[in-house]
């Protein structure tokens, strides 16, 4: 079945250690997206990439670093200079630009202690 | 301009109502505004959406109106059902941008 995996589904950290979210998708899809949701604020872009070896900055990018060596995967590093890392977070990827849907990952829930 | 304003934040409906949630855009460049759905420990996913060449769409109990003079969009869930008990994004976007804007979101809750 097509789709994105995000993986773990939940995970622990002690504070000051840097963790990385796997996610990867084979819908064959161009564009790849992280974003953080916490309750009343809505889904916030971290980071998206276009194209392989290539990735823009999204609304609150601090504190996070992103790679894409390859076309289906796009794994987020939460490094210890995040201030609040504890969140739930959502991978999604487009296959383009124009009217296309959003295909989302079932999230990894990071807490932080 | 790049903001999405949703409300309300939380709804409660009785089963078998009407269900409204409105979305308000300040970016006229904006030409595709879909809805989203999530339960709980999911990821969102698509539920409707609206280009702005029509003033409305409807698929099954769901209608998106969309008001273009006003810059506004809303959800109606008609017979609202307990299974409609979800977290709804909007969200917005621009042809040849590969960001989407999304609304705060709106928890519902269809009591039974």
């Amino acid at each position: 079945d097509g789709g994105i995996t995000q993986s773990p589904k939940y995970l622990f950290r002690k504070e000051g250690q840097n963790v990385t979210l796997s996610c990867e998708q084979n819908l064959n899809h161009d564009a790849m997206y992280w974003y953080r949701q916490d309750p009343g604020q809505g889904l916030r872009l971290i980071y998206y990439s276009q194209i392989v070896n290539d990735f823009q900055k999204g609304d609150i990018a601090e504190g996070y670093s992103v790679s894409r060596e390859k076309k289906e995967s796009f794994p987020l590093t939460v490094t210890s200079a995040q201030k609040n890392p504890t969140a739930f977070y959502l991978c999604a990827s487009r296959i383009g630009t124009d009217y296309t849907e959003a295909f989302f990952g079932q999230g990894t829930r990071l807490t932080v202690v | 301009q790049q903001q999405v304003k949703q409300s309300p934040q939380s709804l409660i409906v009785q089963k078998g109502g009407i269900s409204i949630i409105n979305c308000a855009y300040e970016n006229t460049a904006f030409d595709y505004f879909p809805w989203y759905q999530q339960f709980p420990g999911k990821g969102p996913a698509l539920l409707i959406a609206i280009r702005p060449d029509v003033s409305e769409k409807k698929e099954g109990r769901f209608t998106i109106s969309f008001n273009k003079s006003a810059k506004q969009f809303s959800l109606h869930i008609m017979d609202s059902q307990p299974g409609d008990s979800a977290t709804y994004f909007c969200a917005a976007s621009k042809k040849g941008t590969y960001k989407y804007i999304f609304g705060t979101g709106t928890r519902l809750k269809v009591l039974a």
